[in-house]
């Protein structure tokens, strides 16, 4: 059965501190990964990667894929208030557009 | 560009009764999917879209169907609605088949 997991599933820092969030998978027929944003209710979307070993960036945020070892990790780096909120990922399944999410990991950065 | 919009926004339902969600999807994309989430089982995949042919669905009971309308809108219905429905359901589009999707703010329904 696919399955996607995430850690840690919570997770509590200060303003300016460095945060990993990780990401595994077993999926047949892997596609794509994605991770997304949810602070109220849409999720809004932040990465997708193909490529192994290729790394994305947007700001303070950056992501990267090992497909041989089957994970991604997404940091944050210089984390602000803004930043909490709950981080899915997601793996897409040959040419469909079912997503497997993984449970999410909920950030909370205090002041 | 607008975009996703779902409607409505809140549901409050008595068990038994069936419901009618509503996705636009952004203009130009032909492929939507629908999610269910709780907090228990997180994101869900309900069945997605294309082209007004339904290509994939997940692992949920018949009474949970859905379609896709030439303009790519689409609708998905619960009927005999039980508590355990009560969920944020959540409708994504993308232009193609396996491309980034994106979602909208979904609607929170509340089956009493």
């Amino acid at each position: 059965e696919d399955k996607v997991v995430q850690s840690p599933l919570s997770l509590v820092v200060h303003e300016g501190d460095t945060v990993t969030l990780n990401c595994s998978y077993e999926v047949t027929n892997f596609r794509s990964l994605l991770w997304y944003k949810q602070e109220k209710k849409a999720p809004t979307f932040l990465f997708m990667l193909t490529s192994s070993g290729i790394e994305k960036k947007s700001g303070r945020l950056s992501s990267i894929l090992d497909k041989k070892e089957l994970f991604s990790i997404l940091n944050i780096t210089a984390t602000q208030t803004g930043d909490s909120a709950v981080y899915l990922c997601a793996v897409g399944s040959g040419n469909t557009g079912k997503l497997i999410f993984g449970q999410g990991t909920t950030l909370q950065v205090k002041p | 560009k607008a975009g996703v919009t779902q409607t409505p926004r809140y549901l409050i339902k008595t068990r038994g009764q069936q419901v009618t969600l509503s996705c636009s999807p952004i203009s130009g994309h032909r492929s939507v999917s629908w999610y269910q989430q709780t907090p228990g089982q997180g994101l869900q995949f309900l069945f997605e879209y294309f082209s007004e042919t339904q290509r994939n669905k997940g692992n949920f009971p018949g009474r949970f169907s859905g379609r896709q309308f030439s303009n790519s809108r689409s609708e998905m219905n619960v009927s005999t609605l039980e508590l355990g429905d009560s969920a944020l359901y959540l409708c994504a589009s993308s232009w193609d088949l396996g491309r980034r999707y994106t979602f909208g703010s979904g609607t929170r329904l509340t089956v009493v």
